[in-house]
């Protein structure tokens, strides 16, 4: 069982470069995420998106975009990228009746991560 | 602006002490998560506590939600180096931003041998 795929692992970019960051799900969750990790900052959400064509901008969407065309995809789009987006990126994903609040069987998994440097 | 605040942000303890770290906010949450993370992985869930006042434990970790459900808690009792790690604390539910998660800053855990 997969769970959460991301690649790449690590790379990175020149400024103004941009790059495609993959995830992948094979648990049929309806709810995709994707955070960023700062260090000493926790994680902060960039975009989400509740099933297959629908997404929603989190804390910090600037200079991201998403798309959804499948319930197990859900690539992050880095444009023209910048010093400030040096950070690892975390997807997720998790699986929800119906509903926006979360119970107490619902459960986030995480992706391993993708260490991004944009010098 | 961090919705939930952490506290301590580094504990460093010897194999055998207990210690506590709390997660508090000015708002009301519907849920609270914890979750552990180690370096180079992403965090994994320990517990989802819903109810004001809720406590659960696993094994040697206590957790504990507030009665107003603006707080939590988390409890380890006789740490191991095993329970090293990033523990992160997640609220769910705010208001009108549902279906998000606002993550803490998290507390860096270390015990020593």
């Amino acid at each position: 069982n997969a769970g959460v795929t991301q690649t790449p692992k690590f790379r990175i970019l020149k400024i103004g470069q941009s790059m495609t960051l993959q995830c992948t799900q094979d648990m049929n969750h309806n709810y995709m995420y994707w955070y960023r990790q700062d260090p000493g900052m926790g994680l902060k959400l960039i975009y989400y998106s509740v099933g297959a064509g629908i997404t929603d901008k989190g804390e910090v969407p600037n200079g991201y975009n998403v798309s959804r065309s499948t319930t197990e995809d859900f690539p992050l789009r880095l444009e023209l990228a910048a010093p400030s987006q040096t950070s690892v990126y975390f997807c997720a994903s998790s699986y929800r009746q119906d509903s926006y609040l979360p119970s107490t069987n619902e459960k986030l998994f995480f992706g391993s991560g993708t260490q991004l440097s944009v010098l | 602006t961090q919705l939930l605040e952490q506290s301590p942000q580094f504990l460093s303890i010897q194999e055998g002490e207990n210690l506590t770290v709390y997660c508090n906010s000015s708002s009301v949450f519907s849920s609270l998560q914890w979750y552990r993370q180690e370096p180079g992985e992403g965090p994994v869930l320990l517990v989802t506590v819903v109810t004001g006042g809720e406590v659960k434990k696993l094994k040697r970790l206590t957790f504990q939600f507030g009665d107003a459900r603006k707080d939590s808690s988390l409890h380890i009792t006789a740490a191991q180096p095993g329970d090293t790690g990033l523990y992160l604390c997640a609220g769910g539910g705010l208001g009108s931003t549902l279906g998000r998660l606002y993550f803490g800053r998290g507390t860096q855990l270390t015990v020593w041998p």
